[in-house]
């Protein structure tokens, strides 16, 4: 079945340097890919998303494009911050109703 | 209101007992979902609501879940003889196109 794969966290980095969180997704067809952020203590507020191949979603400075030839949806930041601390999920929407298929999520913890 | 309300935020109950949880979806938003988020199986999806459509229940682990949306609206998920592998954040998520907009949740716990 559809399935979405990102990689295992935490990830720590210092504030400024480069962000890179792994997604890959399984499916039939061609989903619309997302990223959704849950700041600690808040619900999840989706943060960017595709809906077709070689789209390029992007807020708040970060960024993700729809890879179909690599079942990819990374996401990336050139220069995070200390308030960008928060766990991300990378999810698909999976068939006629859309329901949400979500990764396991990535805690990023960003240092001063 | 302005956004998705989920109540209660917090649910303690004993093993055995049932609980309900109720969700506000935004108005006009025609679509409605509950989601689990919980350590050991992640975010998933228990159950999806459109209009006056029959319900996709595909995501619910037993019979001991139920969920209703009166008048297209609130939605009332129910868990009955409550067990601790149910002790999970219950998210409620509503829309009326593509993206989802989802509640804070009510965390429950079983003892």
């Amino acid at each position: 079945g559809n399935s979405v794969t990102q990689m295992e966290g935490p990830v720590t980095l210092s504030e400024e340097a480069f962000l890179t969180i792994n997604c890959t997704y399984t499916a039939t067809g061609y989903p619309s890919l997302f990223w959704y952020v849950q700041y600690p203590g808040e619900g999840l507020q989706l943060l960017l998303k595709a809906t077709k191949a070689d789209d390029k979603g992007s807020n708040k400075g970060f960024e993700a494009t729809y890879r179909k030839e690599t079942t990819s949806f990374h996401l990336e930041k050139g220069s995070v911050q200390v308030s960008d601390s928060a766990v991300y999920f990378c999810a698909q929407d999976g068939g006629a109703t859309n329901k949400l298929i979500f990764g396991t999520g990535t805690l990023l913890a960003v240092q001063p | 209101g302005a956004g998705v309300s989920q109540s209660p935020s917090n649910k303690v109950t004993e093993k055995g007992k049932d609980v309900e949880l109720r969700c506000d979806p935004i108005s006009g938003h025609t679509a409605l979902y509950w989601y689990r988020q919980s350590l050991g199986q992640g975010l998933e999806f228990l159950i999806y609501f459109q209009g006056n459509s029959a319900p996709d229940k595909s995501g619910l682990p037993s019979d001991r879940f139920s969920a209703e949306r009166t008048g297209g609206s609130v939605s009332t998920l129910t868990i009955q003889r409550t067990q601790q592998e149910d002790s999970a954040v219950y998210l409620c998520a509503s829309t009326r196109g593509e993206t989802q907009y989802f509640g804070p949740g009510t965390r429950l716990t079983v003892l």
